[in-house]
């Protein structure tokens, strides 16, 4: 049973041309993630949802917008790919209490291809 | 933020025991060490956490040293199927009351017949 959606998992967009990636979950987790993965490298988080407060990571480009409009879905907008920001894209959730040890699950990823 | 070193690489033959290294000395009391991997074009997978006892699940069994300075993973019976990058990560709280996960480099793990 799919938990994590990713769709679609492969994009192609031109340079400069605004691009949607997007995400659903069906697991009610109140927390909502969204990661790059460049090639060969770790992933790194770009912002995440807790509930519907939005939280920036400080080096994330302004180029990347996320919104999340319900509990299952997350979307994250390029507004004007570069070719550096060809990348897969990662989307994970978690439940989160205060206090608790949680696990983040990770879908399966949009890979980005700009041209 | 407590960082994780790992080694890059470590080779293991299919059937033996997978003992893969963290050190993350900076760790602090209320953190917890996480392990997940990734096999190649996939999202990351959670494979186990703790934060001072060991841990056993269906997946792996969890080593932390008592001063809880560095763990070690393993797999009891590596597969073909367990050749993944697999990354140790000591959550980070933030206020609020959730986290991040901090990847690290990871160590890349090959399972040969």
């Amino acid at each position: 049973d799919a938990m994590v959606i990713q769709n679609p998992r492969y994009q192609v967009t031109q340079f400069g041309k605004p691009v949607t990636l997007s995400c659903s979950q069906t697991l009610n987790h109140n927390v909502m993630y969204w990661y790059q993965q460049k090639s060969s490298q770790a992933p790194k988080l770009l912002f995440h949802y807790y509930d519907k407060d939005f939280n920036n990571e400080a080096d994330t480009p302004d180029n990347f917008q996320s919104r999340r409009p319900n509990t299952s879905f997350c979307f994250l907008d390029i507004r004007s790919p570069g070719l550096g920001d060809a990348a897969m894209y990662l989307c994970a959730t978690s439940r989160d209490r205060l206090g608790s040890a949680y696990e983040q699950y990770f879908g399966p990823g949009t890979r980005l291809t700009v041209t | 933020d407590a960082k994780t070193t790992q080694p890059p690489s470590m080779d293991c033959a299919e059937g033996r025991a997978a003992n893969l290294p963290c050190n993350h000395s900076t760790i602090s009391g209320n953190e917890y060490v996480y392990w997940y991997r990734q096999i190649h074009s996939q999202g990351p997978q959670y494979i186990i956490h703790g934060l001072k006892n060991n841990e056993t699940n269906e997946m792996a069994s969890l080593i932390i040293t008592e001063d809880r300075k560095s763990s070690t993973l393993i797999l009891p019976h590596a597969t073909l199927r367990d050749t993944a990058v697999y990354y140790c990560i000591v959550r980070v709280a933030l206020g609020g009351g959730y986290n991040k996960l901090i990847f690290g480099a990871g160590t890349r793990l090959a399972v040969h017949p």
